[in-house]
């Protein structure tokens, strides 16, 4: 049974440039999260997906956007990068929008330069 | 932002002590939760509690609840240097419309030596 997956493991970027990151639930999960961990810091809330709609957010600009697939996959797009979103970006997958107990992926590493 | 404020920052001790970590935060709550975090990788699942919970037990750890001071303590008994990690607490609200958005602290970074 796989456990919550992302891609890619780490990422390079340039400011001003947009990047994806991807996330893949774990099998019989249909609630995507993603959260922002800056160095030093516990992750912050950025978005959840259900059912391909985003259902809350955190405080965070609109650069940050995000889909969910009908297989309830997830991308997270951000726009117009800046230095301060250099973090690891954590994917973290629920049973249903009411389940507290999240299972997280081994996140992806952005550098913007 | 952050809910709240774990303490100690920084936990260093030897193998087989316990370790306990506090963690602080300001507003009601429906569940906390830790989570251990090895080398800046993904966050794994230590243990639950709810509101209305005071103590829990799991294997080597010890978790305890008061919510009217809004806090939370983790021991971790006899511990070993495969517990070196950082831990964080995650307190989560049942907002309107549902949800299961988790706020996290800052983190308490344990180091067990041999």
């Amino acid at each position: 049974d796989a456990g919550v997956t992302q891609s890619p493991t780490h990422l390079i970027k340039t400011r001003g440039q947009q990047v994806t990151l991807r996330c893949s639930p774990k099998s019989g999960h249909d609630t995507v999260s993603w959260y922002q961990q800056a160095l030093g810091q516990g992750p912050q809330f950025i978005f959840q997906y259900y059912e391909e709609e985003e259902r809350q957010r955190g405080n965070f600009p609109d650069r940050f956007s995000g889909h969910q697939f009908p297989n309830y996959s997830s991308e997270l797009n951000v726009n117009a990068l800046l230095l301060g979103d250099s973090a690891l970006y954590l994917c973290a997958s629920s049973r249903g929008r009411g389940s507290y107990e999240q299972y997280f992926g081994p996140g992806t590493r952005l550098t913007v330069t | 932002s952050q809910q709240g404020e774990e303490d100690p920052q920084a936990l260093s001790i030897q193998e087989g002590e316990n370790a306990t970590m506090n963690c602080s935060y300001k507003t009601s709550i429906n569940n906390l939760q830790w989570y251990r975090q090895n080398s800046g990788r993904g966050l794994v699942h230590l243990i639950l509690i709810r509101s209305n919970e005071r103590e829990k037990h799991s294997g080597r750890l010890r978790v305890t609840l008061d919510t009217s001071k809004k806090s939370s303590s983790l021991l971790i008994t006899a511990s070993r240097a495969a517990d070196t990690a950082s831990y964080f607490c995650a307190t989560a609200r049942q907002p309107t419309g549902g949800g299961n958005k988790l706020t996290f602290g800052t983190g308490t970074q344990l180091k067990v030596e041999l």
